[in-house]
């Protein structure tokens, strides 16, 4: 069973501060990952992508990936109480063609 | 459209009953996929579409659920005889293709009295 694993919460963070969400996956073959985040009733929403070894970032947003430890961490900076959603990590299995969620964490952002 | 279009946003039906669900994708989005959601749940995939190859049903939880993409197009998920397990919001993504990100649809809440 090819799976993705979070900590499922919750995360409270001050506001200004980092958030630091962390996911493991266990198909050592996956090539592409993604983050997404979910406010409550409504639908995921792409927030980063990554495919290479590294960091990657995006305004206050820096995803990184370390292939060889099956690690997927996305950070946020100067968090904001508009950042309390909950975080979806998400690996592409199979070719790319099926991507596998984790159950998310969920982030509390303290004003 | 700009985005995923899903149709009903809402669906009360009583057990026992068929439901068809609709998804509309991203113009040129190669590939279309169903996940299922319950309550303070993860995503469940379901089935997916890549273009003209055969559909990947291995998600399906039963052979009550079933799924077809008319013209590389418009999706119809249908759910026969539902049962109360069956209520879950359904979403409906697309995407350029594999390897890339999703655009998700803003679902189908479905309940099973």
């Amino acid at each position: 069973q090819k799976e993705v694993e979070q900590n499922s919460g919750p995360l409270s963070v001050p506001e200004g501060a980092i958030a630091s969400l962390n996911c493991t996956y266990s198909d050592r073959v996956s090539q592409s990952f993604f983050w997404y985040r979910q406010y409550s009733g409504k639908s995921p929403e792409l927030i980063m992508s990554i495919y290479s070894n590294g960091d990657k970032e995006d305004g206050r947003f820096t995803a990184q990936l370390n292939k060889a430890s099956q690690y997927v961490s996305l950070l946020i900076r100067d968090s904001q109480p508009s950042d309390s959603a909950t975080y979806l990590c998400a690996v592409n299995m199979d070719g790319g063609f099926k991507t596998i969620f984790g159950a998310g964490t969920r982030l509390f952002v303290k004003a | 459209g700009a985005g995923v279009s899903q149709s009903p946003s809402n669906k009360v039906t009583e057990k026992g009953k068929d439901v068809e669900l609709r998804c509309d994708p991203i113009s040129g989005h190669t590939a279309l996929y169903w996940y299922r959601q319950s309550l303070g749940q993860g995503l469940e995939f379901l089935i997916y579409f890549q273009g003209n190859s055969a559909p990947d049903k291995s998600g399906l939880p039963s052979d009550r659920f079933s799924a077809e993409r008319t013209g590389g197009s418009v999706s119809t998920l249908t759910i026969q005889r539902t049962q109360q397990e069956d209520s879950a919001v359904y979403l409906c993504a697309s995407s350029p293709g594999p390897n890339y990100g999703y655009t998700f649809g803003s679902g189908t809440r479905l309940t099973v009295v």
